[in-house]
């Protein structure tokens, strides 16, 4: 059982330039999210999906774009980097009944230079 | 809206001390809390969550908090440290959905 997986684990890019972060759960949850973690900040919430086909705005997204086509998979894609989306990117997942503990994956570390 | 404040960013311990990392939360209604605990180069882990009912929940690797209504109040505790607890630890309030408000998190450094 692998849990969250994201991939891949580090990324430098330069500005400009646009990418994809996967992510995938393999725990049929239904719901789905990305958040950012900025030293002192927390973890911020991007997108989030509560199924396949349902995406929608968290507190800080713009820049980035979500789809969900299945269940299993939840991508970021960062259409033209900025230095101020280096951070660290975490993509969590739970069943949709109202809060359910969340699991984590390990994170893709990005630097936009 | 909603959210959490972890007043200490850093909380020191000797091993076999007890510990406490504060957290307050603001919200309306009732609340919906977490914990969870962050080792390092991993992603986050949960520890446990309030909902309703007893006001001291028990929850992983020996962890529990004290919820405080009218001091809106959430704060973690283990009777004895261990320098394996050393990690940054997040509280979070829920929201609709499984929304998840963080605060800003409080690194543990527990000594020998």
């Amino acid at each position: 059982n692998a849990g969250v997986t994201q991939t891949p684990k580090f990324q430098v890019l330069k500005t400009g330039q646009s990418m994809t972060l996967q992510c995938a759960q393999d725990m049929n949850h239904e719901y789905m999210s990305w958040y950012r973690q900025d030293p002192g900040m927390g973890l911020r919430l991007i997108h989030y999906s509560v199924g396949a086909g349902i995406t929608d705005q968290g507190e800080v997204p713009n820049g980035y774009n979500v789809s969900r086509s299945t269940t299993e998979d939840f991508p970021l894609r960062l259409l033209s980097a900025a230095p101020s989306q280096t951070s660290v990117y975490f993509c969590a997942s739970s069943y949709t009944n109202d809060n359910q503990p969340q699991h984590f994956g390990d994170g893709t570390r990005l630097s936009i230079l | 809206a909603q959210s959490v404040a972890q007043p200490e960013d850093q909380v020191n311990v000797a091993e076999g001390n007890p510990l406490t990392v504060k957290c307050t939360y603001s919200v309306s209604g009732n609340p919906y809390l977490f914990w969870y605990v962050q080792y390092p180069n991993r992603g986050l882990q949960f520890l446990l969550k309030y909902i309703t009912g007893d006001n001291l929940v028990k929850g992983s690797y020996g962890f529990e908090a004290e919820f405080n209504k009218s001091q809106t109040s959430f704060h973690l505790k283990k009777p004895s440290a261990l320098v394996s607890d050393s990690a940054l630890y997040f509280c979070a309030v829920g929201g609709a959905g499984n929304m998840l408000t963080f605060g800003g998190g409080t690194r543990l450094m527990v000594k020998p």
